[in-house]
């Protein structure tokens, strides 16, 4: 059965503090990996990443995947509060469909 | 502008009764999708929608119906067969699986109906 697996499951630090995420995934077929973050309600979209070894990359927040270890991380560079919220990592499959790990919830204190 | 509008945003059920959650986007989007979430798990698939008057089950169908008679609307009834089914609900939409650039698609969500059964 696919799977993915994000850790930590819940992460406190301070702001200004860097962090780093990880999301593994055991899937037949790898098409994409997708992050979202989600504060209360709808999970917005960060990033997609298709290609081992790619950094994305979108202001403080930064992404890369390893296909061979079948890993990603995200990284988020000198936190802010309104950093503060669940990070999901979904792989896509080639199903009809995307299979989702359980989040981190991070929380950045002031 | 563009986007998916799910009402309502908070709901409260009587047990045995059945409530329909609302799901339209205007983003012309061939696919929609119902996500159940719950404290702690990911989220998981109720049922999916590709084309108009045709819908699948995903992992988790049991005590829901769905229908997809618009394009733009793709509503979820949560039954009283449904055991638990105090969550928060949210409804996606996407192009169509491996029409996107490099095949890939990306998941747009609305802002989910939360569900409280009392």
């Amino acid at each position: 059965e696919d799977k993915v697996v994000q850790s930590p499951l819940s992460l406190v630090v301070h702001e200004g503090d860097t962090v780093t995420l990880n999301c593994s995934y055991e899937v037949t077929n790898f098409r994409s990996l997708l992050w979202y973050k989600q504060e209360k309600k709808a999970p917005t979209f960060l990033f997609m990443l298709t290609s081992s070894g790619i950094e994305k990359k979108s202001g403080r927040l930064s992404s890369i995947l390893d296909k061979k270890e079948l890993f990603s991380i995200l990284n988020i560079t000198a936190t802010q509060t309104g950093d503060s919220a669940v990070y999901l990592c979904a792989v896509d499959n080639y199903g009809q469909n995307f299979v989702f790990g359980p989040g981190t919830r991070l929380s950045v204190l002031p | 502008d563009g986007g998916i509008t799910q009402s309502p945003k908070y709901l409260f059920r009587k047990e045995g009764q059945n409530v329909t959650l609302s799901c339209e986007q205007n983003l012309n989007h061939d696919a929609m999708y119902w996500y159940r979430q719950d404290p702690g798990q990911g989220l998981r698939l109720i049922y999916y929608s590709q084309i108009v008057n045709d819908f699948q089950k995903g992992d988790i169908a049991e005590g829901y119906s769905v229908s997809r008679e618009k394009k733009e609307s793709f509503p979820l009834t949560v039954t009283s067969a449904q055991k638990n089914p105090t969550a928060f609900y949210l409804c996606a939409s996407s192009i169509l699986p491996g029409t996107g650039a490099s095949g890939a698609n990306v998941l747009t969500f609305g802002a989910g109906s939360r569900l409280t059964v009392l």
